[in-house]
């Protein structure tokens, strides 16, 4: 599976715009990027994903960098509730599975 | 809103005992996951499930584990001889992955198991 690094943690404010990044610089043309969270004590939530085209949802929007080497999950206006931690995943073609990495723990402070 | 649902919410188990997890996927949904998560660790991938039969599984889904969908709803974990290493939080997950589909893994709450 492509590799992809992200920080270990980010702060953020409350209703303050987040920018979530992520490389994956060994990513593939069949590789699709997708973004789940884990809130405390519960399992991961999809987010959103997306191949080459940036792609908003109710939850966030991410952006993919024309060579797809990166990409960035932005959440619009953080809540106390986004606190998680954000895994950026690149799933292969037609294979669901999803290999999880460490991903970036989000505090959110009031 | 559909959801995976998985029972029990905990488990307490001697070490060397039998426990069956328990998962009800979201009804038309095609494809079966496993997965763990040991205390502070990452979320590792056990096994995936289609059409009746494993399609893939990780190093660590050796013999002690198996999987079944008994009937048409529920899809089971079960370790034979739990070992202590076996305490973590194992989550099920499900997908339609057809045309259309948005490529959405569904995860249930998952099950805590606590071998003493």
């Amino acid at each position: 599976d492509a590799k992809t690094t992200q920080p270990n943690s980010m702060e953020s404010n409350e209703e303050e715009p987040v920018h979530l990044p992520c490389n994956h610089s060994t990513i593939s043309g069949t590789d699709y990027i997708h973004w789940y969270r884990q809130l405390p004590s519960q399992g991961p939530e999809y987010v959103i994903h997306g191949l080459t085209s940036n792609v908003n949802n109710r939850m966030a929007s991410l952006a993919i960098a024309e060579d797809r080497k990166s990409s960035t999950l932005i959440l619009h206006r953080a809540t106390l509730r986004d606190a998680a931690v954000y895994y950026c995943i690149l799933r292969r073609g037609s294979n669901y599975k999803l290999t999880f990495g460490k991903g970036t723990l989000l505090t959110v402070n009031p | 809103e559909p959801e995976v649902t998985q029972t029990p919410s905990h488990q307490v188990t001697q070490m060397g005992q039998e426990v069956i997890l328990r998962c009800v996927p979201i009804s038309n949904h095609l494809y079966f996951y496993w997965y763990r998560q040991i205390l502070g660790q990452k979320v590792e991938f056990l096994v995936s499930f289609y059409n009746n039969e494993i399609s893939e599984k990780s190093e660590i889904f050796d013999d002690q584990f198996s999987v079944e969908r008994p009937d048409g709803s529920n899809f089971t974990l079960k370790i034979r001889s739990t070992k202590l290493e076996d305490s973590a939080m194992y989550f099920c997950a499900s997908i339609f992955a057809s045309g259309g589909s948005t490529g959405e893994l569904f995860f249930g709450e998952g099950s805590r198991l606590t071998v003493l």
